[in-house]
C-alpha cells in the first residue's frame, strides 16, 4: 500500500483478556518495528523485524508479548492477559532495511484495558 | 546510560518568529539523526535527517545542524506556522548494522504557536 496501515485504530479491553493488533507494512519494505508509545511520553522500541525473523526482541517488557511477520508483509503483536499498563498507543513503522533509512509509521493502535 | 534527550518538554512561539528545537546524544557511534513531527492522534511524520558526516541539511523552512563535538542536535524551523504545532522527536541510529534496534527517540519536544 501507499502506507504503513494498522488496525484497529482503537481497541478497549478488559483486564485479563488477549488482544491482537495488526500492522501493513509498506509493500517492499523488509523491516518492520513496533514501538509503544503511553501518554506524553516519547517512543518506546519493542520489537524488530527484518523479514520474517525477529533478531531483536529484546524491547519486549514482558513473555506476555510476542510478535510474528509472516511472508515478510504483514505482522501481528499480540497482548496476553492485558493489564492496565498496557494501555498505549501501540506504532508500526516500516522501512526499506540497512541503516540510514527513515522510518515510515501508521497511525497506531490506541489500547485501552479497562 | 546512552540516550537521546531533549532540552525542552514545552517550546511556544510566535506565529512567524523562527523555532529552534534542541536534542543532546549521547551516544558517539551514532551516525545518523532524524527528525520527526507527531500531530495530534498521528503517527510520527519523518521531516529532515542528516549523517554524521555532515553539519548542517536544509530542507523547506527546516534547518538540521549537528554538532558532534558536544553530541548537539537542532532542528530550525522557520516562519513558524499555526500548522507547526505538534510534538518533535529527535531520533539517533547507532549504526549496528540493519537497524537492529532501531532508532532510539527523545521524550519529544512540544510546540505550540501562538497566534
Amino acid at each position: 500500500g501507499a502506507g504503513v496501515s494498522q488496525s484497529p485504530s482503537n481497541k478497549v479491553t478488559e483486564k485479563g483478556k488477549d488482544v491482537e493488533l495488526r500492522c501493513d507494512p509498506i509493500s517492499g519494505h523488509t523491516a518492520l518495528y513496533w514501538y509503544r508509545q503511553s501518554l506524553g511520553q516519547g517512543l518506546e522500541f519493542l520489537i524488530y523485524f527484518q523479514g520474517n525473523s525477529a533478531p531483536d526482541k529484546s524491547g519486549l517488557p514482558s513473555d506476555r508479548f510476542s510478535a510474528e511477520r509472516t511472508g515478510g508483509s504483514v505482522s501481528t503483536l499480540t497482548i496476553q492477559r492485558t493489564q492496565q499498563e498496557d494501555s498505549a498507543v501501540y506504532l508500526c513503522a516500516s522501512s526499506p532495511g540497512g541503516t540510514g533509512y527513515g522510518y515510515t509509521f501508521g497511525s497506531g493502535t490506541r489500547l485501552t484495558v479497562v | 546510560g546512552e540516550s537521546v534527550g531533549l532540552h525542552l518538554p514545552t517550546l511556544s512561539v510566535q506565529e512567524g518568529d523562527n523555532s529552534i528545537i534542541n536534542c543532546a546524544y549521547s551516544n558517539s557511534a551514532s551516525d545518523y539523526f532524524i527528525w520527526y513531527k507527531q500531530e495530534s492522534g498521528k503517527g510520527p511524520q519523518f521531516i529532515i535527517d542528516i549523517r554524521s558526516n555532515m553539519d548542517k541539511r536544509q530542507g523547506q523552512r527546516v534547518t538540521v545542524l549537528l554538532n558532534k563535538t558536544v553530541k548537539h542536535l537542532s532542528l530550525q524551523i522557520a516562519a513558524t506556522q499555526p500548522g507547526d504545532s505538534a510534538v518533535y522527536f529527535c531520533a539517533e541510529n547507532r549504526g549496528s548494522g540493519g537497524g537492529a534496534d532501531g532508532l532510539t527517540f527523545g521524550k519529544g519536544t512540544h510546540l505550540i504557536i501562538q497566534p
